[in-house]
């Protein structure tokens, strides 16, 4: 089955620090990667989507110049929490969607990375 | 807003079956039921897909009503390990352009031994 790897799975930091995290789908290539972010006890909430080579999206409440994304390339996205502060303390998990030929995407069912565990002291 | 409804929570003892209930009244013709879980501190693990037949995998069934408005998934002999958030989720299967994947609240599925 698909593999997509996440790192870091987790990680603490001081407030004011910039956090990075990355996506990479292992044996197939994502055009499109979905960000969610979890708080404890509730349940995921999309945060962005981005397509490889463009603008990622961002959901409503979801501020863009605090949460970047870089999806430069088929196999790796990255989630970078700017200046991050305790209430950006959360379980963070990526999704790539698998590409198919030509322009399709793959009928596979949509896969997860096993989340990022952050910490902001 | 997600497109299904689910209970909040079930308990099921080792051994049995676990039947998890999810209500989908506005689904599309070209949308499928999805099944997910979430086991502590994981990613979402895809357990099973459906369109209008009933499916069985290696992991689970899953029962999807003639109207299509409702669907359960049955764990035939659960385990500790079933533990989990169970997500029903519906979405068109993802073509040229893809349908973001909503999560609701899930059912948090206790296995008790």
């Amino acid at each position: 089955g698909a593999v997509v790897s996440q790192h870091p799975s987790w990680v603490i930091c001081k407030s004011g620090t910039s956090v990075k995290i990355e996506c990479r789908s292992l044996d197939f290539q994502a055009t499109t990667m979905f960000w969610y972010r979890q708080f404890p006890k509730q349940s995921l909430m999309l945060m962005a989507t981005s397509n490889e080579g463009s603008k990622a999206t961002y959901e409503q409440g979801v501020e863009k110049d605090k949460f970047l994304i870089n999806h430069a390339s088929l196999t790796l996205s990255t989630l970078t929490v700017t200046s991050a502060h305790p209430e950006d303390s959360s379980f963070y998990i990526c999704s790539p969607l698998q590409q198919g030929p030509g322009h399709y995407y793959s009928n596979q069912p949509q896969h997860f990375g096993d989340g990022t565990r952050l910490s902001i002291l | 807003d997600a497109k299904t409804t689910q209970p909040t929570s079930m308990d099921c003892a080792e051994g049995r079956a676990a039947n998890l209930p999810c209500n989908h009244s506005t689904i599309s013709g070209n949308e499928y039921v999805y099944w997910y879980r979430q086991i502590h501190s994981q990613g979402p693990q895809y357990i099973i897909h459906g369109l209008k037949n009933n499916e069985t995998n290696e992991m689970a069934s899953l029962i999807i009503t003639e109207d299509r408005k409702s669907s359960t998934l049955i764990l035939p002999h659960a385990t500790l390990r079933d533990t989990a958030v169970y997500y029903c989720i519906v979405r068109v299967h993802p073509k040229t352009s893809y349908d973001k994947v909503i999560f609701g609240p899930g059912t948090s599925l206790s296995v008790i031994p």
